[in-house]
């Protein structure tokens, strides 16, 4: 249980180019989802925490109209890279977050997607 | 907290040799702890969780031991494993959901 699916797993685009991200819950519901950026051999950042049928919170630093988020269902994010620059390519990952009956809330991840701008 | 290094702190181990991983946290009010793996270019993936209300959790091949008084959470894995080679991230969090990760130490073993 718990699975997570994002897609596409890479991506390549060119300059000036949107790019979208989905992100989907597959056995489970999650109001909330999160999205974070990864660079090589370092930590996950997070980007923004998206609500379903709200807006979604960004991290300060975060460009909100960069990285538009919409979580249109309780199983489906999306993540779009609005007019993608070379300093954009980077790992993105998506998680849920998941309560379980004991109340714990834990976030289960998705597989990421390298995103390459040329 | 952790500060941001420009190289991960690496444990290298021999198969079959236990290993322990350290963090340190930085936020006292911080009530639940995950450790998670990562492989190379794929999501972390859920080992074991701890609520601050424990000082020790145990799953399958692995520990998670936590320390309030130096906000300090370790995970140890019997019997280390190549296939267990990784980075391994511990993540706190305090009331609802939001994780606040480490930087991560990565863990390699050799046959």
């Amino acid at each position: 249980g718990a699975v997570v699916s994002q897609h596409p797993s890479r991506v390549i685009c060119k300059s000036g180019t949107s790019v979208k991200i989905e992100c989907r819950s597959l056995d489970f519901q999650a109001t909330t989802m999160f999205w974070y950026r990864q660079f090589p051999k370092k930590s996950l950042m997070l980007m923004a925490t998206s609500n379903e049928g709200s807006k979604a919170t960004y991290e300060q630093g975060v460009e909100k109209d960069k990285f538009l988020i919409n979580h249109a269902s309780l199983t489906l994010s999306t993540l779009t890279v609005t007019s993608a620059h070379p300093e954009d390519s980077s790992f993105y990952i998506c998680s849920a977050h998941l309560r379980d009956r004991g109340l714990k809330d834990t976030q289960y991840f998705g597989p990421g997607t390298r995103l390459t701008v040329l | 907290g952790e500060s941001v290094g420009l190289h991960l702190p690496t444990l290298s181990v021999q198969e079959g040799d236990n290993s322990i991983i350290n963090c340190a946290y930085s936020n006292s009010a911080s009530d639940y702890f995950i450790w998670y793996k990562q492989e190379s270019g794929k999501g972390p993936q859920f080992i074991i969780d701890i609520r601050s209300n424990m000082d020790k959790r145990q799953g399958q091949r692995v520990t998670v031991l936590l320390n309030k008084t130096v906000k300090h959470l370790s995970l140890q894995i019997a019997a280390t494993q190549p296939g267990d080679s990784a980075v391994y991230f511990c993540a706190e969090s305090s009331g609802y959901s939001t994780l606040t990760f480490g930087k991560g130490t990565m863990l390699l073993v050799s046959p």
